[in-house]
């Protein structure tokens, strides 16, 4: 138990459809993160909250859409995805003082088809 | 910016045998620097960190040491084991006055312990 839950943990859409990615976190952070992680490339940061607000967007396409309702969830919505976009979608979530660490959710594996 | 280079993968072990895997970065200040470990299907872990020069971090028989005038923070394990087959991340946290927030991870390297 990570304290970091994501669902689903298997996903593959089409295309066309649209969906979505949960993120919840029972660890009373204020800062939380969606990552990337491809195979054979670095770990790629997406989106930051920091207290329910937007503080990054590293050039992310529009078709990833991120919400953060609460500081306790983060939700990530996917519409007209590309194949390419298949990967493993991970969650964290931190403190926001200096010095701490992120912890990660098990992440989503999504397959676009 | 900061950045985070560590060796690459695959480092290929005999259960028993010693482990490095070399992380090195480039800051600005004194940042934070952490190891996780990611298990084949799952998130990452913290493994370990170390939040000023000269502080070594540990567990489950790992370690790193902040060496500030190397600018380094490799991962030592004495005697490693088939179940730590994993892959490794090396990881930074800015100061607090550089405003970012989130880490900067290395690109990871696979272990694979065998029999």
């Amino acid at each position: 138990e990570t304290g970091v839950t994501q669902t689903p943990r298997h996903l593959v859409m089409g295309m066309t459809n649209k969906k979505s990615l949960k993120c919840e976190q029972h660890l009373g952070h204020n800062a939380m993160y969606w990552y990337k992680q491809s195979a054979k490339k670095p770990l790629e940061l997406m989106f930051v909250y920091n207290f329910k607000e937007q503080t990054e967007n590293n050039s992310v396409p529009s078709r990833f859409s991120p919400e953060c309702p609460n500081s306790s969830h983060l939700f990530l919505h996917l519409h007209t995805l590309q194949p390419e976009d298949s990967a493993l979608y991970l969650c964290a979530s931190s403190e926001t003082g200096a010095n701490t660490e992120a912890f990660f959710g098990q992440g989503t594996r999504l397959t676009v088809v | 910016g900061d950045s985070v280079t560590q060796m690459e993968g695959p480092v290929t072990l005999s259960e028993e045998a010693f482990l490095t895997i070399n992380c090195t970065y480039t800051a600005t200040g004194y940042p934070s620097l952490f190891w996780y470990v990611q298990y084949p299907g799952e998130g990452l872990q913290l493994l370990l960190k170390a939040t000023k020069a000269d502080d070594k971090g540990s567990n489950k028989g790992f370690e790193a040491t902040y060496r500030k005038e190397t600018t380094s923070f490799h991962l030592e394990k004495g005697s490693v084991q088939v179940s730590d087959s994993a892959v490794y991340f090396c990881a930074l946290s800015s100061p607090w006055d550089t405003g970012r927030r989130a880490l900067t991870f290395g690109s990871g390297t696979r272990l694979q312990v065998q029999p």
